[in-house]
């Protein structure tokens, strides 16, 4: 099983809307709603930040949406501020107990 | 707030053993799904492991035979030992709870540590 796909990087002005795309198989992605997005910031614990493909966490911001179509499922981040700085991971379960994690998309706010 | 602890990094010489800890709060470590996950340097995250409620734990195929999860449940704490540790296996190590609803995991990570450093090197 391979990592699931993400752009290595992106940017952004403050203000401004981003999406991170992260893309899997038929039997990860495309088979289950259950992907989540984490945030990550060295040193710190990961951050749940979507879970169950579009779902928000209690604190977290509305800025931050999920969605999926397909193999390919999405984090789109809205009105872009300097704190959204951060590594951004999705991770979807691939069955057997199994879960696979993208490489990761280093955000910018410019 | 659910959290966890990890403890237990350092370095290591290759071929060598560690034992990783990871202490649960709020929580019972034996009534949930547990994962290690690790970060090499540069690299992204990475399944290392996952503990379901039985205690049977499923491998990722770079440490199967290798790595060994185990839990104390009087400590509430889930460990990881790691033999043979090769210079690959140098990464920033966490563990997090995987959460379920009536004890079916749904597979996303709901409290996570901020990790423990392994560096294997001679």
């Amino acid at each position: 099983q391979s990592a699931l796909t993400q752009p290595a990087s992106l940017s952004g002005s403050p203000g401004q809307s981003i999406t991170i795309s992260c893309t899997g198989t038929s039997s990860d992605v495309g088979a289950y709603n259950l992907v989540s997005w984490y945030q990550h910031r060295p040193g710190e614990a990961p951050k749940l930040m979507i879970y169950e493909g579009s779902k928000r966490p209690l604190g977290v911001s509305s800025r931050f949406s999920g969605s999926r179509s397909g193999n390919t499922a999405s984090l789109t981040v809205s009105g872009l501020q300097a704190d959204d700085e951060a590594d951004y991971y999705c991770c979807s379960y691939a069955g057997s107990s199994t879960v696979l994690f993208g490489g990761g998309t280093k955000l910018t706010v410019l | 707030e659910v959290q966890v602890v990890e403890s237990g990094g350092g370095l290591i010489l290759p071929g060598g053993s560690l034992r990783l800890s990871c202490e649960a709060s709020l929580f019972n470590v034996n009534r949930n799904y547990m994962i290690w996950v690790r970060q090499a340097p540069g690299k992204g995250l990475e399944r290392v492991s996952v503990t379901n409620l039985g205690g049977v734990t499923y491998y990722g195929d770079s440490v199967k035979g290798r790595f060994t999860v185990s839990r104390d449940n009087s400590k509430n704490t889930m460990y990881l030992q790691m033999d043979g540790l090769r210079v690959e296996d140098t990464a920033v190590y966490y563990c997090a709870r995987v959460y379920a609803r009536s004890y079916s995991p749904l597979w996303y990570m709901d409290a996570w540590g901020k990790g423990t450093t392994v560096t294997v090197s001679s």
